[in-house]
């Protein structure tokens, strides 16, 4: 079957810097993105990684290993509107995006 | 319009009933998609439509319908609705059924009961 792990919950400090993993076992794997979710909201989207390597944009930067079935987005300087639930996606062979159950980060001031 | 709309914002339907998820792009994408997400779990794609006149089943499609008679209008229909269906739904859409992004509409608070 097809499978993206990320951690449920994690909580981190305002100014300080984070890192949300992500595990995937899919049938093909045509990109991995990452999605932000504020509560009640939709999910907009932060970033795309389709090539090993890190990918950066601003505060944001994401992390690819084909090989390892892993991704991590990394997010500096934290700011309490950063408070969200963080979704990992993948594409599969059918370029249908396999989605995680989302990671909920909760900054403290 | 700008981007995605859906309606109704949300909606309380009495099991058995019959109802409509209305979804609208004003960006010319190709591809449509439904979701549906529950507490605990990951978005689920009910169907999707690459292009106008076309459509396919997701990983979740038993109970629910859709059609796209044209490029902005992608419409979810629940034949008859049943309490396993109350959900958060999303509609998203992207330029075309490949390494694009999705943009997600608002979405809609659906409760059966």
């Amino acid at each position: 079957g097809q499978n993206i792990d990320q951690p449920t919950e994690m909580t981190a400090t305002e100014g300080a810097i984070v890192q949300i993993n992500c595990t995937y076992q899919t049938s093909g794997f045509n990109g991995l993105f990452w999605y932000q979710q504020h509560a009640g909201e939709a999910p907009t989207f932060l970033s795309y990684n389709v090539l090993d390597g890190l990918e950066e944009k601003g505060r944001f930067s994401s992390f690819l290993s084909r090989s390892k079935g892993y991704s991590y987005l990394l997010l500096k300087e934290l700011q309490m509107k950063d408070s969200a639930s963080y979704l990992c996606a993948v594409r599969d062979s059918n370029y249908q995006l396999i989605w995680g159950a989302g990671t909920k980060l909760i900054i403290k001031p | 319009i700008a981007g995605i709309t859906q309606a109704p914002t949300s909606q309380i339907l009495a099991a058995g009933r019959r109802m409509t998820l209305r979804c609208t792009q004003d960006m010319r994408h190709n591809a449509m998609y439904w979701y549906r997400q529950d507490l605990g779990l990951g978005l689920r794609l009910i169907h999707y439509s690459n292009t106008a006149g076309t459509t396919g089943k997701g990983e979740v499609p038993d109970g629910y319908s859709v059609s796209r008679a044209n490029t902005d209008d992608f419409p979810l229909t629940l034949a008859s609705a049943v309490p396993s269906q109350t959900s958060v739904y999303f509609c998203a859409s992207s330029k075309t059924h490949g390494p694009d992004e999705q943009f997600f509409g608002p979405g809609t608070r659906l409760t059966v009961l």
